[in-house]
């Protein structure tokens, strides 16, 4: 599985956009790349994830680009319950056979009031 | 659906007793994980297991450390005898693998402490 980058950790206005980076420029044509988070003393949960597009779901937009070497999490309007460790994993497809997940340092997000 | 259950949430023993983790994953997934939270190592896994058959135990730290999966519905992880440096956070994960992938969803985690 391909190497991520991420800074360390990121601040944001409570209200506002979280636009968390991911960089991934060894990854290869046909590994996904994952998002997870880890709030304190939980379980990391899963928010999204893709392949090529971009995608949306009820918590967040996954932006990829075109050449797929870094990508964006956004959480559209952050709250004090987003402040959490944010995952980026970049993971080969499981070819009907469960793969694990590399868990890297993430970045560490803050929501401010 | 309930999500990933563990139990105990929390485990305080002393050093050289056994401990026993639990795990029921979630309804129809045919993929069980067992990972280790430290602040010094991060989260690591340590054995997952695909339709109840262990795939990859690498990651289990010594002979200490056993893991089963009698059925679909339920996973132990043993530590005997324990030490003080098994205190760590220990995560379950279960998934429904298909041929494009599989999502993994955690549980609650089971906070050790060894004396």
């Amino acid at each position: 599985d391909a190497k991520t980058t991420q800074p360390t950790s990121m601040d944001c206005a409570e209200g506002r956009a979280a636009n968390l980076p991911c960089n991934h420029s060894t990854i290869s044509g046909n590994e996904y790349v994952y998002w997870y988070r880890q709030i304190h003393s939980q379980g990391p949960q899963y928010i999204i994830h893709g392949l090529k597009n971009n995608e949306t779901n009820e918590m967040a937009s996954l932006i990829i680009t075109e050449d797929r070497k870094s990508s964006t999490l956004i959480l559209p309007h952050a709250t004090l319950r987003d402040t959490a460790v944010y995952y980026c994993i970049v993971r080969r497809p499981s070819s009907g056979s469960a793969r694990q997940l590399t868990f890297g340092s993430g970045t560490q997000l803050t929501v401010l009031p | 659906d309930a999500g990933v259950i563990q139990s105990p949430r929390h485990e305080v023993t002393e050093m050289g007793q056994e401990v026993t983790l639990r795990c029921k994953p979630i309804s129809g997934h045919n993929s069980l994980f067992w990972y280790r939270q430290t602040m010094m190592r991060g989260l690591e896994l340590l054995i997952y297991f695909n339709n109840n058959v262990p795939i990859d135990d690498s990651g289990m730290p010594e002979d200490r450390f056993s893991a089963k999966m009698p059925n679909a519905s339920f996973s132990t992880l043993k530590i005997q005898p324990s030490e003080p440096r098994d205190s760590a956070v220990y995560f379950c994960a279960s998934s429904l693998v298909t041929s494009g992938g599989g999502t993994q969803y955690f549980g609650p985690g089971t906070r050790l402490l060894v004396l």
